[in-house]
C-alpha cells in the first residue's frame, strides 16, 4: 500500500528565509503533484513532476523530484507572508490497476513578518 | 472559465439523515472524485468514476454512495449520516486525454458538512 509522508508537518518561518519541505513515499511512482490551500480554501495545482529528476520552479517555489530515492521537496526561497497555507504533495498510483493519487499529510506554513 | 463547482457550500444536518452533495464541472474532463478532508489526515479518496459508467471506491467508501448522473455530473450521498462523517468534502476533476502523462487534478471549492 502506498504511503506518502511530508515533514515537517508544521512549519513557522520568518520572511526572508529558506526552508525546504520534504515528501517521502513508499512503492515506486514517478508522478507526483504538490497543491497548495489557503485556509478555508480549495486546493489549487502548483506543479506537475512527471520524470526523475523533474524540477519546476514558480516564483519562490521550487520543486523536484527523486523517484530513485523516493522523494520530492518544496524549496522556499526567501519567504514571504503570502506564502502562508498548506501544502500538499500527492503520488500518482499509476502503476497498479487503477489509477488515482495519494496524497500527504499536509505541511503547514507560516510565515512571520 | 471552465470550473468545478460544489452544492451546496455548507450543510448542517442529524444524525440519520440521508444527504446529497453535487458536483458540476464544466472542464469537459473524463474523471471525477470525491474526497474528505480531515485536520492533520490530509485527503481521503471516498469515490472515483473514469466514465459515466465507471464507478470505482476508494479508500472510504464505506457509509457512502455516488451516482454519475452525465460526464459533467457527479453526485455523493449519505444515506444515514453520523457525526463522524463530519467533514470537509472536495469534488475534483482530472482529463483522461492526458491521463497516460498526467493525472493533475482540478477542485471544487469544497463542501462543509456537519452531523450533529
Amino acid at each position: 500500500e502506498l504511503k506518502v509522508e511530508q515533514n515537517p508537518l508544521f512549519l513557522s518561518m520568518q520572511e526572508g528565509k529558506n526552508y525546504t519541505i520534504y515528501c517521502n513515499y513508499s512503492t515506486t511512482s514517478d508522478r507526483l503533484y504538490w497543491y497548495r490551500q489557503d485556509p478555508g480554501k480549495s486546493l489549487e495545482s502548483l506543479f506537475v513532476l512527471l520524470s526523475n529528476g523533474a524540477v519546476k520552479q514558480e516564483g519562490r517555489l521550487m520543486a523536484s523530484l527523486d523517484t530513485k530515492a523516493r522523494l520530492s521537496t518544496l524549496h522556499i526561497t526567501a519567504a514571504v507572508h503570502d506564502l502562508s497555507a498548506t501544502y500538499f504533495c500527492a503520488v500518482d498510483m499509476m502503476k497498479t490497476s487503477y489509477d488515482k493519487v495519494i496524497f500527504g499529510p499536509g505541511t503547514s506554513l507560516s510565515v512571520i513578518p | 472559465d471552465a470550473d468545478v463547482t460544489q452544492t451546496p457550500r455548507n450543510r448542517i444536518t442529524k444524525t440519520g439523515k440521508r444527504i446529497m452533495l453535487e458536483c458540476s464541472q464544466t472542464k469537459g474532463h473524463d474523471r471525477m472524485y470525491w474526497y474528505r478532508q480531515d485536520p492533520g489526515l490530509g485527503l481521503r479518496l471516498i469515490y472515483y468514476s473514469f466514465d459515466v459508467k465507471d464507478i470505482n471506491k476508494g479508500e472510504i467508501s464505506d457509509g457512502y454512495s455516488v451516482s454519475r448522473q452525465a460526464q459533467a455530473k457527479f453526485s455523493l450521498s449519505l444515506e444515514s449520516a453520523i457525526p463522524n462523517q463530519t467533514a470537509l468534502y472536495f469534488c475534483a476533476t482530472s482529463d483522461r486525454l492526458t491521463g497516460g502523462l498526467s493525472n493533475e487534478q482540478f477542485f471544487g471549492p469544497g463542501t462543509r458538512l456537519t452531523v450533529l
